[in-house]
């Protein structure tokens, strides 16, 4: 089955700077590999999401890049802001499971004032 | 447009006894997740429903946990008798399942659960 590893399992960046959290996945086939943001109270919720035919992907502050041979792909957050703040989770598929997602264990990013 | 509404938001039972949790959808959404967080971890899929039919519960603990989702809408998670390691967060989520490709996740706020 699919695996996925992501780290740091914590991360303090001062405002303004960047942020970037890496996940590695286990299952060759994998095609989609989505970014969710947690904040506090509230349930995940889709930030960005890449697809296996392109290598990278940007929504103003926020990018991914994917390196399909290395089975690894990161999150990128530019001139980061306090509202950053939250566990963020990868997650990639089952293969044989479509639709079924494993996310990652999450990473806590903590925005410096 | 409304999300994902979940309720109780919060619910404390003392063990051995039973606990249900209700997911409203969001309009249209054919496919519901049920998932189970455990605090500092992601998401893992309990059971999911395409309609009416559950067509993934492989990681249903089916001598305790019971799900349904009678009219394809909304659904209900049953726990019977409740342990002292189901104390977790309870996610619903929601996708509109196009066919062919992965589809967004929708998530509600969640229900927590504590078990005394």
């Amino acid at each position: 089955g699919e695996n996925v590893e992501q780290h740091p399992s914590t991360l303090s960046v001062q405002e303004g700077d960047s942020a970037v959290i890496k996940c590695t996945y286990s299952d060759s086939a994998s095609n989609y590999f989505p970014w969710y943001k947690q904040e506090l109270g509230k349930g995940p919720q889709l930030i960005i999401d890449i697809r296996s035919n392109v290598g990278e992907k940007k929504d103003q502050r926020i990018a991914v890049t994917l390196n399909k041979t290395a089975k690894h792909f990161s999150l990128h957050i530019t001139e980061t802001q306090p509202e950053d703040s939250a566990v963020y989770f990868c997650a990639a598929p089952l293969m044989n499971r479509d639709d079924k997602i494993i996310f990652g264990k999450g990473t806590r990013l903590h925005i410096l004032p | 447009e409304a999300g994902v509404v979940q309720s109780p938001r919060y619910k404390i039972i003392e063990k051995k006894q039973p606990v249900a949790f209700w997911c409203n959808p969001i309009s249209g959404h054919n496919t519901l997740y049920w998932y189970l967080q455990n605090l500092g971890q992601g998401p893992e899929l309990l059971i999911r429903y395409e309609n009416e039919e559950a067509v993934d519960d492989s990681q249903l603990p089916k001598d305790r946990f019971s799900a349904e989702r009678l009219k394809g809408v909304d659904s209900t998670l049953k726990i019977q008798p409740a342990e002292l390691g189901d104390s977790a967060v309870y996610l619903c989520a929601s996708s509109f399942d196009q066919g062919n490709s992965y589809n967004e996740q929708f998530f509600g706020p969640g229900t927590r659960l504590t078990v005394l």
